[in-house]
Parts: C-alpha cells; structure tokens; sequence
C-alpha cells in the first residue's frame, strides 16, 4: 500500500515548543504531502515534498524526506495553541488518481 | 473565494433510504475524488475521477455511485444506505494531478444512517 503511516498517534506540547511528526510508508514516490485538519473540518493542504528534495521550509514548517528510509517529518517551531489539529501525510506514487493517507497523529498545543 | 462546496453538511437518514451528497467546486479542477473517514481508520477514498466522464473507484467503492458530467460537480449516490456507511464524508478537487496533486477538501458531510 502506498499509505502513509504517522507517529505518534499523539503529541501533546506546550506553546513555544517544537512539535515533530514523522511518517513511514512503503513504496516509491513522486512526492509526500503534509495536511492539517482541525476537528472534524476539511483537510488544508500544507507542504509538498518532491522526491529528489530533501528538505523543504514553509514560514514555522519544516518537512525532510528520506527516500532510502521511505521516511519523512514535519517540524512546526515555536508551537501556538491554534496549531492542535490533526496532521496527516499523504505519499503520492505513481499511481494515477491515487493520494493515501494515514490515520494522522493528533497534535495539542497548551496554552 | 476558490473552495469545494459540498451539501448536506449534516444528514441524518434510514436505511434504504436514496440520498445524494453534492459537491461542487470553482477552481476549474479536473480532479475531483470522494473520502470517509471514520475514526481509527483514517481517510479512505471511494472514488475519484480524473476528468469529465472518467471516473474510477477507489480503496471502499462498495455501495456508493458517483457521476461526473460537468467538471465543476461530482456528486456521491448513496442508493440504498445501510448503517455501516454512517461516517464523515469529504469531497476534494485537484490540478495538475499527474504532477503534483496538491488538493483541495470541502468541510466535510457528516453523515449518520439508522
């Protein structure tokens, strides 16, 4: 399955702090995409990653990728309470139509 | 303001009960695909379509129908609902699929059959 796998499951932070997540998956890729999706709302489309690029900065975002590994992480800096949601990672192969994505990993920010 | 509408946002129904879910969005995407996500599972997709009149399914097809004649809507058919498929349902548009499938989701249909 070309299905992302997240971890943790849960991460529960303090404003200021800097939250990781990471994402696993298992067959090659043409990109990884990041997504957020505050509780039960619409998923907001956040970084892609190509395949050939190893690291990529978005503002407090920062996404690595590891195609030896087939792994990847996302780092928000300096964390704020509006940053709980649930983060997904989304590995695009090659399969046309196809994007998976993981069961998430539930972030919380205390203020 | 570009986004993906999609309607009903809440629908309580019985089962065998026909209903239509719509979504339609004003990017002028031609990739448009359908998701449930249920807790523990994740987002599953059902189907997706990659253009006008090209439709295919996806990993949970079962039960669901969708159509897409005009580029702007993709609508999923439920034709006889059974419980099983209550779940939080959400429809998503996409360009330049083949080179990047950056998308873009609706706010979801949360959708509950008895």
């Amino acid at each position: 399955s070309q299905q992302g796998e997240e971890d943790p499951q849960a991460l529960s932070i303090q404003e200021g702090e800097n939250a990781t997540m990471n994402c696993s998956y298992k067959t090659s890729i043409n990109n990884l995409q990041w997504y957020r999706q505050n509780s039960g709302r619409g998923l907001v489309h956040l970084i892609l990653i190509r395949s050939n690029e190893r690291e990529k900065h978005s503002g407090r975002l920062r996404v690595t990728l590891d195609t030896s590994k087939k792994s990847s992480s996302l780092l928000i800096t300096a964390s704020r309470a509006a940053d709980t949601a649930s983060y997904f990672c989304a590995p695009r192969g090659s399969t046309l139509g196809r994007l998976y994505f993981g069961r998430g990993t539930q972030l919380t920010v205390w203020p | 303001e570009a986004q993906v509408t999609q309607n009903p946002r809440y629908l309580i129904t019985v089962t065998g009960k026909k209903l239509t879910v719509t979504c339609s969005q004003n990017m002028n995407h031609e990739y448009m695909s359908w998701y449930r996500q249920d807790p523990g599972l994740g987002l599953r997709q059902i189907y997706y379509s990659m253009n006008v009149e090209v439709t295919d399914k996806g990993d949970v097809p079962e039960g669901y129908k969708v159509s897409r004649k005009e580029k702007r809507n993709f609508p999923l058919i439920l034709e006889s609902p059974s419980p099983n498929q209550t779940s939080l349902y959400f429809c998503a548009s996409g360009t330049g699929f083949l080179e990047a499938g950056e998308l873009f989701f609706g706010e979801g249909s949360r959708l509950t059959v008895l």
